[in-house]
């Protein structure tokens, strides 16, 4: 799988849209990038996914970058219970069913 | 729909002993993994069973087993505990296991080993 970097943590006001960026500059053709976030004392729950264009669902946008190298999940009117570490995952179906978690962006909304 | 549900949610046991985790997957999901979560390694993939069937297996000791009933429910042991086994321990059930946007976690099960 390819190795993403993400930033420890991020910092957004209530009502304003968060950009959790996420950098995946070894993804190969046919991997796909997974967002999953969990709440404290919770498991994580699956976001977004997508291959290469932008994606939208009731949850939030991914934005991924032409050559694919990055993407950014925004939440548009980030909530405190959006509070949570968010992961970035590039997986490929075919590899097998294991999900690989990094460390992943503690966001944190303030009121 | 009912979510996954892992029993128990809390568990404190002793050091040398056995311990089984429960885990009941979605109505027709086929596929159970499960994950160990410790502050210091973060969420370490376990192993997966689909269709009663170990399919994956992580990078964990012996001593970590588990298994699938027909009904798909999963049920996972760690044998000989050691300190260093307390964590969250998650499962996630799915239709075939590699359709990674299908995943629901259930809340965990917090093993602490005193």
């Amino acid at each position: 799988d390819a190795k993403t970097t993400q930033p420890p943590s991020m910092d957004c006001a209530e009502g304003r849209a968060a950009n959790l960026p996420c950098n995946h500059s070894t993804i190969s053709g046919n991997e796909y990038v997974y967002w999953y976030r969990q709440i404290h004392s919770q498991g994580p729950q699956y976001i977004i996914h997508g291959l290469k264009n932008n994606e939208t669902n009731e949850m939030a946008s991914l934005i991924i970058t032409e050559d694919r190298k990055s993407s950014t999940l925004i939440l548009p009117h980030a909530t405190l219970r959006d509070t949570a570490v968010y992961y970035c995952i590039v997986r490929v179906g075919t590899s097998g069913s294991r999900l690989t978690f990094g460390e992943g962006t503690q966001l944190t909304v303030n009121p | 729909k009912a979510g996954v549900t892992q029993t128990p949610r809390y568990l404190i046991k002793t050091r040398g002993q056995q311990v089984t985790l429960s885990c009941s997957p979605i109505s027709g999901h086929r596929s159970v993994s499960w994950y160990q979560q410790t502050p210091g390694q973060g969420l370490q993939f376990l192993f997966e069973y689909f269709s009663e069937t170990q399919r994956n297996k992580g990078n964990f000791p012996g001593r970590f087993s588990g298994r699938q009933f027909s009904n798909s429910r999963s049920e996972m042991n760690v044998s000989t505990l050691e300190l260093g086994d307390s964590a969250l321990y998650l499962c996630a059930s799915s239709l075939f296991g590699t359709d990674f946007y299908g995943y629901t976690f259930g809340s965990g099960t917090r093993l602490t080993v005193v």
